[in-house]
């Protein structure tokens, strides 16, 4: 069974700093990770997905990924207030299977 | 990528009732998967919902406490059984992109609170 692991904060910056979220997996299989982002009293959106080791540039969003330590993360420029949502790592599940597994989330509030 | 419409949006139940989760999607796919979110918690996949055969379910899940029926390729149901306070919870039905499967669709969800 894959693990994905999140520090699960919360995690409070001033508007437009930088806000860094962690995220670690237990299978060293795993090719392909992804960021949702989650309002309260919504659905999970994807917001990021990363297949290689290295940066992914989306924007504001950077995500990081380091498959010799099995360590994603996602890292949000010039934070906003409209980014205050809680963000949750996942990798799928199975390579016979197409769910999604994720990690406990890290909330994020961003102070104006 | 594929629009989920759920219902009810939100309901309120009784202890030891059931109730009946529909996920519609609007367009065929061939995996559907429900997803449990407890209060303050990540989500946790209940089963795989798969066309023509049974649903497959994820460990501490079981057929009797979650029955799920899968009639075409666009619709869905969950029935959580017997219900307690512990399941009060978000549903949500899912689905995956079927041109790459990388991504996950959610529907809006399902808030059941158990009295």
């Amino acid at each position: 069974q894959k693990e994905v692991e999140q520090n699960s904060g919360p995690l409070s910056v001033p508007e437009g700093a930088i806000a860094s979220l962690n995220c670690t997996y237990s299978d060293r299989v795993s090719q392909s990770f992804f960021w949702y982002r989650q309002y309260s009293g919504k659905s999970p959106e994807l917001i990021m997905s990363i297949y290689s080791n290295g940066d992914k540039e989306d924007g504001r969003f950077t995500a990081q990924l380091n498959k010799a330590s099995q360590y994603v993360s996602l890292l949000i420029r010039d934070s906003q207030p409209s980014d205050s949502a809680t963000y949750l790592c996942a990798a799928p599940g199975d390579y016979n299977n197409n769910d999604m597994r994720f990690g406990a989330g890290t909330r994020l509030t961003v102070k104006p | 990528s594929a629009v989920i419409s759920q219902k009810p949006s939100r309901d309120i139940c009784q202890r030891g009732t059931s109730l009946t989760i529909q996920c519609q999607v609007d367009s065929q796919v061939t995996m559907m998967f429900w997803y449990r979110q407890q209060p303050g918690q990540s989500l946790t996949l209940i089963a795989t919902a798969n066309q023509g055969s049974e649903a497959t379910y994820e460990s501490g899940f079981v057929i009797d406490k979650f029955p799920i029926s899968r009639p075409n390729l666009t619709f869905s149901t969950l029935t959580v059984s017997n219900m307690s306070p512990e399941d009060s919870s978000i549903y949500l039905c899912s689905v995956p992109d079927e041109s790459t499967y990388n991504e996950q669709f959610f529907g809006p969800g399902t808030r059941l609170t158990v009295l």
